[in-house]
């Protein structure tokens, strides 16, 4: 599980509350991404940011908040404002300079209580 | 923007047949197609990839082919195992500053032992 990490594994929220979930990488990778996962609808992009202190939305960005403070660091908060929050949500890093190789985490599983 | 359709959402397979994953894409600019499987429970990796400049690559059991003019790319996979059984995505993008990766909606490929 070396390169990139997400926790926690398994996330509740409750409804009105905001939740962040926490991406870290060690891969020096500039670049990173985040990707929620509903069945039946591949990967749909929320976020990305390709240097520090920078970032862009998505196809899906509505509902969700982001940080680039360090390199190594790409949190993402699911805020109240997104109504259907449950899914599996990945995030990715890749060099700079493209995204040719996506490098996943082993995601997080978001419910609803 | 770009879309990115799979067909069939599912295919089975006797092992030791070949498998054929069809992607079409609409945007004409795309120029590079990565494909990623998902065994499940795990996260999602890159198998194979293909730049807009050859019409086919080939890695051991798995090849991908791109007919640019017809705007459509496919994985095939000989000799199938059981191993092979996940969910498979491809993607398209347009290099460039700011590029993201359009994934399709992935396909389930179940292989018959």
């Amino acid at each position: 599980d070396g390169g990139i990490t997400q926790s926690p594994k398994y996330l509740f929220r409750k409804e009105g509350q905001n939740v962040t979930l926490s991406c870290e990488q060690n891969l020096n990778h500039d670049a990173m991404y985040w990707y929620r996962q509903d069945p039946g609808q591949g990967l749909r992009l929320i976020y990305y940011s390709q240097i520090v202190n920078d970032f862009q939305k998505g196809d899906i960005a509505e509902g969700y908040s982001v940080s680039r403070e360090k390199k190594e660091s790409f949190p993402l908060t699911v805020t109240s404002a997104q109504k259907n929050p449950t899914a599996f949500y990945l995030c990715a890093s890749s060099k700079q300079g493209g995204i040719e190789k996506l490098f996943f985490g082993s995601g997080t599983q978001l419910s609803v209580l | 923007g770009e879309n990115v359709e799979q067909h069939p959402s599912t295919l089975s397979v006797q092992e030791g047949d070949s498998a054929v994953i069809k992607c079409t894409y609409s945007d004409s600019a795309s120029n590079y197609f990565p494909w990623y499987k998902q065994e499940l429970g795990k996260r999602p990796q890159l198998i194979i990839d293909i730049r807009s400049n050859v019409g086919e690559k080939k890695d051991q059991r798995i090849a991908v082919t791109l007919n640019k003019t017809a705007k459509h790319f496919s994985l095939h996979i000989t000799e199938t195992q059981p191993e092979d059984s996940a969910v498979y995505f491809c993607a398209a993008l347009v290099t460039g500053a700011n590029s993201k990766l359009t994934f399709g909606k992935g396909i389930t490929l179940s292989v018959r032992p």
